[in-house]
């Protein structure tokens, strides 16, 4: 089946510095990569859209200029948090759609961020 | 904005019983309904309906949608203890691609 990789699996920032996730579709190309947050207890949020080769769009709410994604390949797309704050830890995960109707969408193993 | 309900929120049963989750939904230009699987980390695909009254099975697992109700269950029989997990529904309305997903339900099952 379609495999998205992400990485890393855990890191622990101090605040004002800058965290980048990275997000690798394994086995097949994904125009589209989908970025979600999830905080404790909580469901996922979708927080933008990573679209190949054009600007991200975001979800309302959203800051753009934190959270900066950049889908530069087929197989890649990054989230970058800059200047990270403790109100940023939370749990990332990207996903992207398979193109086959049985998979739906694949996610990745996600990314745990603390900031500290 | 499409919206998402999932119920119960939480559910404990023993280990032989047979749980149904239920999903309600609210989407413009309904696309699919989907449920996941999230145990310590990411959500793992479980079903992805499309169509109102046909019926997906994998295993112990079993899905139906009712688009004129607006609604989905998801049954476990013989639940086991490796079933404890949030079960999560989602569906992708007119933005292709964008889920919206409900709070989940937390299922825990005892020995």
């Amino acid at each position: 089946g379609a495999v998205v990789s992400q990485h890393p699996s855990w890191v622990i920032c101090k605040s004002g510095t800058s965290v980048k996730i990275e997000c690798r579709s394994l086995d097949f190309q994904a125009t589209t990569m989908f970025w979600y947050r999830q905080f404790p207890k909580q469901s996922l949020m979708l927080m933008a859209t990573s679209n190949e080769g054009s600007k991200a769009t975001y979800e309302q709410g959203v800051e753009k200029d934190k959270f900066l994604i950049n889908h530069a390949s087929l197989t890649l797309s990054t989230l970058t948090v800059t200047s990270a704050h403790p109100e940023d830890s939370s749990f990332y995960i990207c996903s992207a759609r398979t193109g086959s109707s049985n998979y739906g969408y694949t996610f990745g193993s996600g990314t745990r961020l603390t900031v500290v | 904005e499409d919206k998402v309900v999932q119920s119960p929120l939480s559910l404990v049963v023993h280990e032989g019983d047979t749980v149904t989750l239920n999903c309600s939904y609210e989407v413009t230009n309904f696309r699919s309904l989907l449920w996941y699987k999230q145990e310590k980390k990411a959500p793992t695909f479980l079903f992805m309906l499309t169509s109102s009254g046909i019926e997906k099975k994998s295993g112990r697992l079993s899905s139906i949608l009712d688009k004129k109700e607006l609604f989905s269950i998801l049954n476990i029989t013989a639940t086991q203890t490796g079933d404890s997990a949030i079960y999560l529904c989602a569906v992708e309305g007119t933005s292709y691609g964008k889920l919206t997903f409900g709070q989940g339900t937390i299922l825990t099952v005892h020995p």
